[in-house]
């Protein structure tokens, strides 16, 4: 499985941009780069996944660099309740899993 | 409400009891997993399964056995607990091996 490398964590004030982001210089050009949070006592959710092009959702935006060795999920205004570990993972469509790392943990100041 | 749901939330056992988890979910997916989350937070895969067929064991030890009724269902049955089994399962479905996870919100075991 190809590794990323993230933050331990990270810190945000409330109603600003969070701009998580992750390493990952030996994808392949087959791995999409995918994105979960898992905020307290619950389990994992889905956040965004993409695998050239910048994509955004509901949830939040996900820049890829042009080489794609790097990758950054946007909060486009954090909230308290965006306080959460995020996981920057890649997966190949054949990969029959889902390899968690270990995060970043987001803590959000009121 | 469409999600992946497990029973029980939480589970307090002694060491040495048999004990079973269920999951279930309404998503029409056709692929569940198990895993396990420990104290140190990590998130590992343990099992599984697609359409019912066994196709990940991420070398757990055969006290764990899942069972797959049908592919709305896949259960995790314990033998013999021990103390390092304490953690947090989480169940999980997807649309094959492609789509994104729908994970349930996890079982607490403590086993003491």
């Amino acid at each position: 499985d190809a590794k990323t490398t993230q933050p331990n964590s990270m810190e945000s004030n409330e109603e600003e941009p969070v701009h998580l982001p992750c390493n990952h210089s030996t994808i392949s050009g087959t791995d999409y780069i995918h994105w979960y949070r898992q905020l307290p006592s619950q389990g994992p959710e889905y956040v965004i996944h993409g695998l050239t092009s910048n994509v955004n959702n509901r949830m939040a935006s996900l820049a890829i660099a042009e080489d794609r060795k790097s990758s950054t999920l946007i909060l486009h205004r954090a909230t308290l309740r965006d306080a959460a570990v995020y996981y920057c993972i890649l997966r190949d469509p054949g990969a029959q899993k889902l390899v968690f790392g270990q995060g970043t943990r987001l803590t959000i100041n009121p | 409400d469409t999600a992946v749901s497990q029973t029980p939330k939480y589970l307090v056992t002694q060491m040495g009891n048999d004990k079973s988890i269920k999951c279930e979910q309404n998503l029409g997916h056709d692929t569940m997993y198990w895993y396990k989350q420990d104290s140190k937070k990590f998130l590992k895969i343990m099992f599984s399964y697609n359409n019912k067929e066994l196709i990940i064991n991420e070398t757990v030890p055969n006290r764990f056995s899942p069972k797959s009724p049908d592919k709305a269902h896949l259960n995790l049955h314990i033998n013999s607990l021990e103390l390092g089994d304490s953690a947090v399962y989480f169940c999980a479905s997807s649309l094959g091996t492609v789509g994104g996870y729908t994970f349930g919100s996890g079982t607490r075991l403590t086993v003491v």
